[in-house]
């Protein structure tokens, strides 16, 4: 009973470097997102997938980049690291339909020299 | 746009207190309301919704009616234990609720129950 699955949990990464958040959803949902928690601020939407092969900006997407591989797996790519990325990272899936819950991976914890 | 204010935190309670997180939103017309959970070092899950004015959502003890001439979604809980130590979230749909993936969330609410 997996659900959302994030890799990697922790990752420190120096200013300017590469890395990619890979999340995988074995509950055949539509659609998948990537939010940013940050102290204080609640979580913000990055990127989401409404649908296989589509993708759309969220409210903070400046940085990133994704890719919806399959229908099962949303990867989030940081190209040139930066302090400000420090941050905790959520993927989450969930129907188009009616039902109205989010299910969400138990995030990745970024930091940013 | 669309926005949650919750009250500040942290809360701090003592076992079977009464809990009061408040929760005030601004939206466009009557979007579904959400509580969402997040347990130490795990990713946040829904804890209930309510789907249109007057509505009562439910779970696990906890409660939270959505009101819309003060725009509130209060959640309560009458005895907390301490395996209620969370942070709660109240969210909206962004958009004026036509996605319930794409949520505007609230800055969170610390609680901490000691025995």
């Amino acid at each position: 009973n997996a659900g959302v699955t994030q890799t990697p949990k922790f990752q420190v990464l120096k200013t300017g470097q590469s890395m990619t958040l890979q999340c995988a959803q074995d509950m055949n949902h539509n659609s998948m997102y990537w939010y940013r928690q940050d102290p204080g601020m609640g979580l913000r939407l990055i990127y989401y997938s409404a649908s296989e092969g589509t993708t759309d900006k969220g409210e903070v997407p400046n940085g990133y980049n994704v890719s919806r591989l399959n229908k099962r797996e949303f990867s989030l790519r940081l190209e040139s690291a930066a302090p400000s990325q420090t941050s905790v990272y959520f993927c989450a899936s969930g129907d188009t339909g009616y039902t109205g819950e989010l299910f969400f991976g138990e995030g990745s914890r970024l930091t940013v020299l | 746009g669309d926005s949650v204010t919750q009250m500040e935190g942290p809360v701090t309670l003592s076992e079977e207190a009464f809990l009061t997180i408040n929760c005030t939103y601004t939206a466009t017309g009557y979007p579904s309301l959400f509580w969402y959970v997040q347990y130490p070092g795990e990713g946040l899950q829904l804890l209930l919704k309510a789907t249109k004015a007057d509505d009562k959502g439910s779970n696990k003890g906890f409660e939270a009616t959505y009101r819309k001439e003060t725009t509130s979604f209060h959640l309560e809980k009458g005895s907390v234990q301490v395996s209620d130590s969370a942070v709660y979230f109240c969210a909206l749909p962004k958009d004026g609720g036509t996605s319930y993936g794409k949520l505007t969330f609230g800055q969170g609410t610390i609680l901490t129950v000691h025995p």
